[in-house]
């Protein structure tokens, strides 16, 4: 099973800063890692796919990048909304698909 | 527009068994894989089982098989979790979610239903 771990837990960032979040795999993943992101009370919604594809009606503020085991989501000017808990999940070796922990990005 | 719709929660003994259904509306059902994924209270997500658009293989994680059966009616659009022999850490909000392209990511997600096991 290929665990993912990200980091940091919890990212304090004040708004229009920028944030980065990381997202490691104990193999290699390829280009196929995914992001979401995940407000209180909510479900799960997808922001990024294989690496660094933006998903429908995402902001241009959210980038990915990386492969093989190293990742990175960018929220280049961090707005009101986009205070959250982001997942990374990759889908190159499954079953199982696996998701990382969690990186709580709240407010500064 | 794309809907999942849960339903099926609710507080059950352990050791019952409980259905869980997702009406999916707005998009050609048997063009997706579908998944159900469960969020235990302030933890994160884990993948428990997935089923193939025309439900031909089904996979689970560990920790649920030979206890839960995913399920597929492409002629009803919806997406069943027979889950028996509940067990307290199966409480959890319960998502279907669809993947296109077969088992990939995850690109839409239902609202979600809650399962508490408890006697």
């Amino acid at each position: 099973e290929i665990v993912m771990t990200q980091s940091p837990a919890t990212l304090s960032v004040s708004p229009g800063e920028r944030a980065t979040l990381s997202c490691r795999a104990s193999q290699s993943v390829s280009g196929h890692l995914a992001w979401y992101q995940q407000k209180s009370g909510q479900a799960p919604r997808l922001l990024i796919y294989g690496s660094s594809t933006r998903a429908t009606g995402i902001p241009a503020r959210f980038s990915g990048s990386g492969s093989g085991t190293e990742f990175t989501l960018t929220i280049s000017s961090l707005q009101s909304e986009d205070f959250a808990v982001y997942y990374c999940q990759q889908y190159n070796d499954w079953p199982p698909w696996t998701f990382g922990q969690g990186t709580k990005v709240e407010i500064k | 527009q794309v809907q999942l719709v849960e339903s099926g929660g609710g507080v059950v003994q352990p050791g019952r068994s409980l259905r869980l259904s997702c009406a999916a509306s707005g998009f050609t059902f048997t063009n997706f894989g579908m998944h159900w994924v469960r969020q235990a209270p302030g933890k994160g997500l884990e993948c428990v089982a997935f089923i193939w658009y025309d439900g031909s293989n089904e996979y689970y994680a560990d920790s649920v098989k030979g206890r839960f059966t995913i399920s597929r009616d492409n002629s009803k659009n919806t997406l069943y979790l027979q889950m028996n022999s509940l067990r307290a850490e199966d409480t959890a909000v319960y998502y279907c979610a669809r993947s296109p392209n077969g088992g990939n990511y995850l690109d839409f997600w239902g609202q979600g239903t809650l399962i508490a096991v408890s006697s």
